[in-house]
């Protein structure tokens, strides 16, 4: 079946640590997403990518990384210069990235130890 | 800038009440609007969209009409189901920006 997979779906960071978020879609789709959601403040865009080798920030893009070096995968890293990194991750994708709907992974709890 | 305003929740409402869910919008240009539903412990799922100035959106019963006047979404629905509980989010694409905007959300609560 063709959709977005997120991994994994819980994780836990100790205090200074990286973690990196997994994204995978096999829709065959140029767009990727990552959005931040916590309780009472919907979703908040954290990077963007249109096209492989290619992206951009979003909103609260401070404190973590990603690369697009396949079509298919963005991966998210938190950093340890993120000091709230406590939310729920959801990566997005669409197929050219304008006036799409966006198609949504299930989501990774991320809390801090 | 760009910006969603949707109404603060929990809305709840007796099964087969009348819903509807405001949702105002700031933005340069005509935006595309959209409408997610998310149900607990999920990814959204993207309920109905409209791209231009008096399109309506529909499905599984919803509608919205995008108002250009009053920058207005509004999220209805004639007769809610149990199974619709759910937050909805109303979202903007300001136009040719891949950047997707979202409001903060309204949790439903439908009663049996």
């Amino acid at each position: 079946d063709g959709g977005i997979t997120q991994s994994p779906k819980y994780l836990f960071r100790k205090e200074g640590q990286n973690v990196t978020l997994s994204c995978e879609q096999n829709l065959n789709h140029d767009a990727m997403y990552w959005y931040r959601q916590d309780p009472g403040q919907g979703l908040r865009l954290i990077y963007y990518s249109q096209i492989v080798n290619d992206f951009q920030k979003g909103d609260i893009a401070e404190g973590y990384s990603v690369s697009r070096e396949k079509k298919e995968s963005f991966p998210l890293t938190v950093t340890s210069a993120q000091k709230n990194p406590t939310a729920f991750y959801l990566c997005a994708s669409t197929p050219r990235g304008t006036n799409e709907k966006l198609f949504f992974g299930s989501g990774t709890q991320l809390s801090v130890l | 800038g760009n910006s969603v305003t949707q109404m603060e929740g929990p809305v709840t409402l007796s099964e087969e009440a009348f819903l509807t869910i405001n949702c105002t919008y700031t933005a340069t240009g005509y935006p595309s609007l959209f409408w997610y539903v998310q149900y607990p412990g999920e990814g959204l799922q993207l309920l109905l969209k409209a791209t231009k100035a008096d399109d309506k959106g529909s499905n599984k019963g919803f509608e919205a009409t995008y108002r250009k006047e009053t920058t207005s979404f509004h999220l209805e629905k004639g007769s809610v189901q149990v199974s619709d509980s759910a937050v909805y989010f109303c979202a903007l694409e300001p136009p040719g920006t891949y950047k997707y905007i979202f409001g903060t959300g309204t949790r439903l609560k439908v009663l049996a």
